[in-house]
This record gives structure tokens, C-alpha cells and sequence, in this order.
């Protein structure tokens, strides 16, 4: 059973591009986490998402990020006109359906590092 | 605003030495606390504590929690290089929110 799968685990992005990281969520599980970790700091709360619903968006900062999870395919954070500022690891967590938000039922993803140039 | 602080922020020791990571937090309506191992990688899920007073023990790790002063500890015995990590605390605030520490930084030479 794979885990939860990040993609690019790095990537390179000049200011003003957009950065797109894709997360699939381990089998079975259909919520989605978000969280960004900047260098020397703790992971911090970006996103919630259920198939096609954002559920809770309130770490997401309100320009140039947004998320999706849609019916199909993997959930996507993306970036627009990234700064220096977005270099950071962002971190994919899934979990079942039905279950109570516990440490012991989400899992994290390897990370996606984004560099900022 | 909800909070959890570690410390010490780093720490080098040498194999066989013990040691001792700490947590404090300051957040509405705790749930639980849980600590992570993360290695340049995926953090990895070490212990959840929800009551006070009860060790959580897997091998040479330990952990508990006092919700009366509000931190957990968590103690390595007889480190390894391979316990080299960056350790971090997490509270639950009864929501699906994890608040993250800034982690503590393990070293331990051989």
C-alpha cells in the first residue's frame, strides 16, 4: 500500500512563476493536508480539503495560493508569482474518512521542496 | 494564539548518552499531544499522548505528559547516530489542526 506520494519532491522556480506540487493521498483516504515547514520553523497548517471541497483554508495565505482536490486525480497547491519568501518544504498529510483527526491516522508525504530563485 | 515551544532548540551528545526533549503548550480546548520523528523526509509518527501521567514507551523512546503544567518530554536512553533527527511536538486542539513546534535538532556523534 503506498504511502502518501508528493510530487516534484524539488523543485527550482524563478520569481514571478508559478510553482504546482501535487499530492496523492494513500489509498482509501480522502481528506487532505496541507502544511508548510520554512526553513528552521515547525510545520504550520496551510489547508483542508475533501474531494472537492476546501473544508478549512484559514492558514492558506489569501494571494497567490490556492488548492483543489478534485473528483479525479491528485490534490494540487499552486503557487502564483512566487516570491523568495514561498522557499519552503510544503507537506502533504492524508487520512481516512470517518475517522477522528488523530496522530496516529495521518500520514505525511516526503515533502515537496520548493527553491525560490 | 495557540502555542508549543520546544527546547533545547538543538542538542549534540554522544552515543550511549540519554536525553531529555521538551514540549510546553498554551492552546484552547487540548486534545492531544504527539510527537514526530523527521529526518529530511516525511515526519514520522512516534507517540500520542491524551492523559496525563501514563508513559508512552516503544523501545528506547519515552514520553509523557503533564496536562496540569501544560508539557510532555520525551526521552531517548542509550542514543544511536541513527536517532539523529529533528524531534517535533504537536498539540491538537480538538479540531484537525496540528500546532507545530519549531522541532528540536538531535545530534549524536559517534
Amino acid at each position: 500500500n503506498a504511502g502518501v506520494m508528493q510530487n516534484p519532491r524539488h523543485l527550482v522556480r524563478r520569481r514571478g512563476q508559478e510553482a504546482r506540487l501535487r499530492c496523492s493521498p494513500m489509498k482509501g483516504h480522502s481528506h487532505v493536508y496541507w502544511y508548510r515547514q520554512l526553513p528552521e520553523e515547525g510545520l504550520k497548517f496551510m489547508v483542508y480539503l475533501q474531494k472537492e471541497n476546501i473544508i478549512d483554508e484559514s492558514g492558506m495565505p489569501k494571494e497567490r495560493f490556492s488548492a483543489e482536490f478534485p473528483k479525479e486525480g491528485p490534490s494540487i497547491l499552486r503557487i502564483q508569482q512566487v516570491v523568495r519568501g514561498d522557499s519552503a518544504a510544503y507537506f502533504c498529510a492524508s487520512s481516512p474518512p470517518g475517522q477522528k483527526h488523530s496522530g496516529n491516522t495521518i500520514y505525511f508525504g516526503e515533502g515537496s521542496w520548493l527553491t525560490v530563485v | 494564539e495557540d502555542k508549543v515551544v520546544q527546547s533545547p532548540l538543538s542538542l549534540v551528545v554522544h552515543e550511549g548518552d540519554t536525553v531529555t526533549l521538551n514540549c510546553s503548550y498554551e492552546v484552547t480546548n487540548f486534545r492531544s499531544l504527539l510527537w514526530y520523528k523527521q529526518e529530511k523526509k516525511a515526519p514520522t509518527f512516534l507517540f500520542m499522548l491524551t492523559s496525563s501521567g501514563i508513559e508512552k514507551k516503544s523501545g528506547r523512546l519515552s514520553s509523557i505528559l503533564d496536562k496540569k503544567e501544560l508539557f510532555s518530554i520525551l526521552n531517548i536512553t542509550a542514543t544511536q547516530t541513527g536517532d539523529s533527527a529533528v524531534y517535533l511536538c504537536a498539540v491538537t486542539s480538538g479540531t484537525y489542526k496540528y500546532i507545530f513546534g519549531t522541532g528540536t535538532r538531535l545530534k549524536v556523534l559517534a
